[in-house]
């Protein structure tokens, strides 16, 4: 079983429509977590951090459900410039702490 | 304007060649890391090192070496005893305390035929 497991996609939504994609992690030693943006094709960049109160950044919310290890993200009034791949991040704490990653949701949106 | 560079983008290596992936940074990290990323998979950490001479292996370093003799510099090689070495690689720097927040260059595309 993966660490962090989300949906692949793609997500195909139409402009201002809102998105919502999960993601479900497995390591009870799972201390942070953060969604990564991904052109195609490019580096990841981080988008925001995920919080059990929640976390709002404009169009975008994160939520973090500890007890289901469950984490989402929400995109509300999707733009073009909003299609890429959302990576579910999950900071390990251990000997060192790492970053662990989805494999990633892929968003498409369409005039 | 400060960041990561990765040369080159693209890389084609005949197998049984060693090839050395740069990366280098002027952010003023301490922390520097190397990912993988494969279809379908996420990001898979190969090695990091968390100040200058001092590296350690991530969770897939057979096949692979760095070094780290300058604060600005981390390449990687991949060996010919990489069994699988095509992939989109990825070198990334953070601040101590900071793991969370990585800073990733452009990545290296590698094919190796």
């Amino acid at each position: 079983r993966k660490e962090v497991e989300q949906d692949p996609g793609p997500f195909n939504v139409p402009e201002g429509a809102t998105v919502a994609f999960n993601c479900t992690y497995s390591n009870s030693a799972s201390q942070s977590f953060f969604w990564y943006r991904q052109d195609c094709r490019k580096e990841p960049k981080l988008l925001m951090s995920v919080y059990s109160s929640g976390n709002e950044d404009g169009r975008f919310t994160a939520q973090l459900n500890r007890a289901s290890q469950y984490i989402s993200l929400l995109i509300r009034d999707s733009k073009l410039s909003d299609s890429a791949t959302y990576l579910c991040v999950v900071l390990i704490s251990g000997g060192y702490n790492k970053l662990i990653f989805g494999a990633g949701t892929r968003l498409a949106v369409h005039p | 304007d400060g960041g990561i560079t990765q040369s080159p983008k693209y890389l084609f290596r005949k197998e049984g060649q060693n090839v050395t992936l740069s990366c280098e940074q002027n952010l003023n990290h301490d922390a520097m890391y190397w990912y993988r990323q494969d279809p379908g998979q996420g990001l898979r950490l190969i090695y990091y090192s968390q100040i200058v001479n001092d590296f350690q292996k991530g969770d897939i370093a057979e096949g692979y070496s760095v070094s780290r003799e300058k604060k600005e510099s981390f390449p990687l090689t991949v060996t010919s005893a990489q069994k699988n070495p095509t992939a989109f690689y990825l070198c990334a720097s953070s601040t101590p305390g900071q793991t969370y927040e990585q800073y990733f260059g452009p990545g290296t595309r590698l094919t190796v035929t």
